[in-house]
């Protein structure tokens, strides 16, 4: 069955940057859309953007612009959210979604990652 | 993009009904019929419950059934069980490869 594993929880200082990988694995990697979803502490859940694995052009919320970087590596078969310029409010876990169609933007689907705590302190 | 707004908190007793609404705008809700809803359990992956506003994933209890009016979305469980109690999220394809999600809504069964 579909398979998305994210890395590990990463402790980070405010200003520094992070990266989280979500690797993928029984589907067709490039041909369904990849989103990224965080929930702070108490907070809903909240759309952060979309990768297409296929050309690696990806759409990113208006909040978060200038500051995510979404990546794909097609041998891989590993999408990669970093997120720069951390700040206490960015303390979340973060997860990867696959799309529920090929090629659809519509939403995140019944595939999700476990999720991966981010924590900014100083 | 503003998030959709969603009721803080709904409840029913065991085997009484329950909706949760999901307010968008003519920009997200009242323009596309991509309107989904997430169940989603403290410390594990949000489930999918609905797509399509009214479409069941397989495995999806036939409780839970989903509809739209204008620029609102509902969400109905029917027959309420424990395990329904959970936080749920509406979503919504908001155009050029955006989406917003709702407040969430805590649904307690007494």
């Amino acid at each position: 069955q579909v398979q998305l594993v994210q890395s590990g929880a990463e402790v980070k200082k405010p200003g520094a940057s992070v990266k989280v990988s979500c690797k993928a694995s029984a589907y067709t990697f490039t041909i369904y859309y990849m989103h990224w979803v965080r929930q702070a502490p108490g907070q809903g859940l909240e759309w952060m953007g979309i990768i297409n694995p296929t050309t690696g052009s990806a759409t990113y919320a208006q909040k978060f612009q200038g500051r995510v970087t979404m990546t794909r590596d097609t041998s891989t078969t590993t999408v990669y959210m970093e997120l720069s310029s951390l700040r206490s409010e960015d303390t979340a876990v973060y997860y990867c979604a696959k799309a529920q169609w090929v090629y659809d933007s519509s939403g995140p689907g019944d595939s999700w990652g476990q999720g991966t705590l981010v924590t900014v302190s100083s | 993009q503003s998030a959709l707004t969603q009721p803080p908190s709904a409840s029913g007793s065991p085997g009484q009904s329950v909706t949760i609404s999901c307010t968008g705008t003519s920009s997200d809700v009242g323009s596309y019929n991509y309107v989904s809803w997430y169940q989603h359990h403290p410390g594990k992956a949000p489930k999918l419950m609905i797509y399509e506003v009214s479409k069941r994933p397989s495995g999806v209890p036939d409780r839970f059934s989903g509809s739209k009016s204008g620029n609102t979305a509902s969400l109905t469980v029917s027959g309420l069980q424990a395990e329904d109690e959970a936080d749920y999220y509406c979503s919504s394809y908001a155009g050029s490869n955006n989406v917003v999600f709702g407040g969430g809504t805590k649904l307690t069964v007494l």
